[in-house]
């Protein structure tokens, strides 16, 4: 079964700083992975996708993260966080699973942006 | 353009009263269909997905039932509210293709407080 971990359940950085959320998955083939970010009371946000090819995407906002294979890992990251950054960021991981096509998410991370 | 509405936004229920919260999808067709809860403080739990009329998968056993009466509206219901039925509840839709990598768009959510 496929599963997400988010190591970080609250992360504070101060504006203009740089920022990495960390994200783990398990799967036993390829993964598709995914970044969301969620407001106060919004829905999800799709902020950037791997699929395959170039292990570097580029997302919205100004975000990007790196497939790493070897660790399991599709880090999150920004060279230079604003305080509309602050909210709550999701990983997720995507296969096949009792013949469907289903996200499993993280618990996720909270952002905080002190100015 | 694709577009997922949710209401209502927000609900308090007494305990033991009915619940419908209702989810429609427009500008596409055949789409698979989610219902995810987040508990406060804690990430997204995948409650039902259906991948066309009348055909529900629950995940976890609970007090909710879901119905899918039309292929682009999807229904989250209760007889009896509980307590433990407060929470965030999002409604998602994913292409349902053979390419379907899983990535899903949300609705805005519904709050729904039980007292």
């Amino acid at each position: 079964a496929q599963s997400v971990t988010q190591p970080d359940i609250h992360i504070t950085v101060s504006e203009g700083a740089s920022l990495e959320l960390r994200c783990n998955y398990s799967y036993g083939a390829t993964p598709y992975l995914f970044w969301y970010v969620q407001s106060p009371g919004q829905g999800l946000q799709l902020l950037l996708k791997y699929f395959s090819g170039d292990t570097l995407v580029q997302g919205i906002k100004g975000f990007e993260a790196e497939f790493k294979r070897s660790q399991s890992s599709f880090n999150l990251r920004k060279p230079s966080v604003h305080w509309s950054d602050a909210a709550e960021y999701f990983c997720a991981v995507g296969g096949t699973h009792t013949g469907r096509r289903a996200l499993t998410f993280g618990s996720g991370t909270r952002l905080q942006v002190q100015p | 353009s694709q577009t997922i509405h949710q209401w209502p936004a927000t609900l308090v229920q007494p305990v033991g009263s009915p619940l419908s919260l209702e989810c429609t999808v427009e500008g596409t067709s055949n789409p698979n269909l989610y219902w995810y809860r987040q508990a406060a403080g804690r990430g997204l739990q995948l409650l039902f997905y259906s991948v066309g009329i009348g055909q529900i998968s629950s995940e976890v056993p609970q007090n909710l039932s879901a119905s899918r009466p039309q292929d682009r509206q999807f229904i989250l219901s209760s007889k009896k509210l509980l307590l433990s039925d407060s929470g965030f509840y999002l409604c998602a839709w994913s292409v349902r293709t053979a390419a379907n990598t899983g990535e899903l768009f949300f609705g805005e959510g519904s709050r729904l407080t039980v007292l």
